[in-house]
């Protein structure tokens, strides 16, 4: 059974710090998926990683992959308080056919604190 | 761009009623997938479909039950509701292009609220 594992769980930061997410699975995968989301609100994608050493960027938020360690970080730089949600990675996995369900991990609530 | 649509957004049931939740993916994508996430939880899979097949099973109850019809659109019906059915439940799509990429995207979500 795929496993996906993220830490911290809760994150409280300050504005203009810097930290990191992290998001272990417990098998082979196809890509890893990261998604933020807001209180009620659908599921933004992120980022998609498709391959080891993966590395993507989008504003103050960085993402990598290493399939070797099966681990996936998201990196917030100096945080703002818009980037406040839960972030959720995700990982899938051809379950025979056409089918890549998706795996969640528990999510990280951040909070970021002017 | 056109995105995954829901219906209804907001949803309010008393126990042992039933519902029916319905997705309109976006043009042109041939797979539907539907997660349930409780409060403070993480999505669950329930269930997929490609090209109006059902595709996959996850934890989905016996009382629930999901097609896909011709026009690609997809509805989960829901019987004999329970307190515990109480979610919000996202419909995602996806385009089998290209086994190497199969990003879903999302829906609002339509939640629902059993009394």
């Amino acid at each position: 059974e795929l496993k996906v594992e993220q830490n911290p769980l809760f994150l409280s930061m300050q504005e203009g710090k810097n930290y990191t997410i992290y998001c272990n699975y417990s098998t082979t995968s196809d890509r890893l998926y990261w998604y933020r989301q807001d209180p009620g609100k659908s599921l933004e994608s992120l980022f998609v990683l498709l391959s080891n050493g993966a590395v993507k960027q989008e504003g103050r938020l960085m993402a990598s992959l290493d399939t070797k360690a099966r681990l996936s970080t998201l990196h917030i730089t100096a945080a703002v308080h818009d980037l406040s949600a839960t972030y959720f990675c995700a990982v899938d996995r051809n379950s025979g056919g056409s089918n890549y369900k998706l795996t969640f991990g528990k999510g990280t609530l951040l909070t970021v604190n002017p | 761009a056109a995105g995954v649509i829901q219906s209804p957004r907001h949803l309010i049931k008393e126990k042992r009623e039933t519902a029916t939740l319905k997705c309109y993916p976006i043009p042109r994508h041939d797979t539907v997938y539907w997660y349930q996430q409780g409060p403070g939880q993480d999505p669950q899979f329930l269930i997929s479909f490609y090209e109006k097949m059902q595709s996959d099973k996850g934890s989905i109850p016996d009382r629930f039950s999901a097609q896909q019809f011709s026009d690609y659109h997809s509805e989960l019906n829901m019987s004999s509701l329970e307190l515990g059915d109480s979610a919000l439940y996202f419909c995602a799509s996806s385009l089998k292009i290209n086994p190497s990429y199969n990003e879903q995207f999302f829906g609002p979500g339509t939640r629902l609220t059993v009394l």
